[in-house]
């Protein structure tokens, strides 16, 4: 079935690097994306890779996709107390697919 | 351009009720899925509506049903309202993918509280 883990809590320094881990099971999952979620606002598609793909970079963002483990992480760069927010991990098998999300690892950052 | 909008921000409705939640997408998109957010979880599929009918739906009990409109805004309906329908209710509008090009903004939802 679908199931999208991810661990629910990471304290990360300002200045650090974070990474946060999510692990998926459906093998036929096509499309991976990462959302950031923060207090009293709406969810924010931050980034997306195909199973293709192995790396995927965007400015402080960096994404990273083992397939055949069905390990998925996001390294955020240079971590900034306007980083601390929730991030979803999520699925799906098909463009336009229902998207399946993860409960969320809440970012928090240490002075 | 006012991103996707939602209405009302916040609703408590009483047990057996009926409720109506109303999304507007980005403008240029025409895609609206819903999404239902329990506290300390993470979204859940509802149902996706795609020039005005039900494209894809998850599992929901058809106390759940929607609508989409000419010009793409859609609503939510929920009837027989139970204590477990409480939740953040989200919208989210796309326009499908280009390429390998993909646009989806989430509204910043509606709090329903169910007594």
């Amino acid at each position: 079935g679908e199931d999208v883990e991810q661990s629910l809590f990471l304290s990360v320094r300002e200045g650090d690097s974070s990474v946060i881990n999510c692990t998926y099971t459906d093998s036929s999952s096509t499309y991976l994306y990462w959302y950031k979620q923060e207090p009293g606002a709406g969810l924010q598609l931050l980034t997306y890779i195909f199973s293709n793909m192995d790396m995927k970079q965007d400015q402080r963002l960096t994404v990273l996709l083992n397939k055949k483990d069905k390990h998925l992480s996001l390294r955020i760069a240079d971590t900034q107390t306007g980083d601390s927010a929730i991030y979803f991990c999520a699925e799906s098998q098909n463009r336009d697919d229902k998207i399946i999300f993860g409960k969320g690892t809440r970012l928090h950052i240490l002075p | 351009d006012a991103g996707v909008t939602q209405s009302p921000t916040h609703l408590i409705k009483t047990r057996g009720q009926q409720v109506t939640l109303r999304c507007s997408p980005k403008s240029g998109h025409d895609t609206v899925s819903w999404y239902q957010q329990a506290l300390g979880q993470g979204p859940q599929f509802i149902f996706q509506y795609y020039e005005e009918e039900e494209r894809q739906r998850g599992n929901f009990p058809d106390r759940f049903s929607g609508h989409q409109f000419p010009n793409y805004s859609s609503e939510l309906n929920v009837n027989a309202l139970l204590l477990g329908d409480s939740a953040l209710y989200l919208c989210a509008s796309s326009y499908g993918w280009t390429g390998e090009d993909y646009e989806q903004y989430f509204g910043p939802g509606t709090r329903l509280t169910v007594t």
